[in-house]
């Protein structure tokens, strides 16, 4: 079945970029996307990206996705106390784009 | 805004109890889903129904039941609670196909 692969943990300094790695599986996925969760609450959509698309940037973020490597990342510049969250990658997995796989999750400190 | 809210955001039951988390949608989404959150394994789809009576299992139906009664609500039945069901309950919903998972804050489920 599909698989998205993560690392757990990335500590960096404030002010540092910060650069999620994520590894999937499904060659078919149209859409991969990052989702955010700060403490105590769900995960929101930080972004996405086609999967006809190399890059993608919006403000701090910059997603990268090497297709052929089925590797997705997600940097961040300028990282700030604010962005300490647990980041989630994730995939479609279906014909219809109706259900997600997610990675396990990176839990992203950021010291000052 | 879309909002999703979940019923319950702390629950402590005992095993054998019969659970019952509910999950509300405000946008008119046809899919719903129910996953449960643990540290290391990311998010695991329990049900998703596309539609009001529509029901699907996920990856990890065993233990759970789901009811899609009306459009805005789906709620998750843990028939005969067990241990090893304590967990982060998350509900999401989409519009349709490739389009953002919406989440809720979430149900921290204890069982005794």
């Amino acid at each position: 079945g599909e698989d998205v692969e993560q690392s757990l943990f990335l500590s960096v300094r404030e002010g540092d970029s910060s650069v999620i790695n994520c590894t999937y599986t499904d060659s078919s996925s149209t859409y991969l996307y990052w989702y955010k969760q700060e403490p105590g609450a769900g995960l929101q959509l930080l972004t996405y990206i086609f999967s006809n698309m190399d890059m993608k940037q919006d403000q701090r973020l910059t997603v990268l996705l090497n297709k052929k490597d089925k590797h997705l990342s997600l940097r961040i510049a300028d990282t700030q106390t604010g962005d300490s969250a647990i980041y989630f990658c994730a995939e479609s997995c279906d014909n219809y784009g109706q259900n997600f796989v997610f990675g396990p999750g990176t839990r992203l400190s950021v010291l000052p | 805004d879309v909002k999703v809210t979940q019923s319950s955001r702390y629950l402590v039951k005992r095993t054998g109890e019969k659970v019952f988390l509910e999950c509300v949608q405000d946008m008119d989404h046809e899919n719903m889903f129910w996953y449960r959150q643990d540290p290391g394994l990311g998010l695991r789809l329990i049900y998703f129904s596309y539609d009001v009576k529509m029901k699907e299992k996920g990856d990890i139906p065993e233990g759970y039941s789901v009811s899609r009664e009306k459009k805005e609500r789906f709620s998750l039945i843990l028939e005969s609670a067990s241990t090893n069901q304590t967990s982060m309950y998350l509900c999401a919903s989409s519009l349709g196909q490739y389009n953002e998972q919406f989440f809720g804050p979430g149900t921290r489920l204890t069982v005794l």
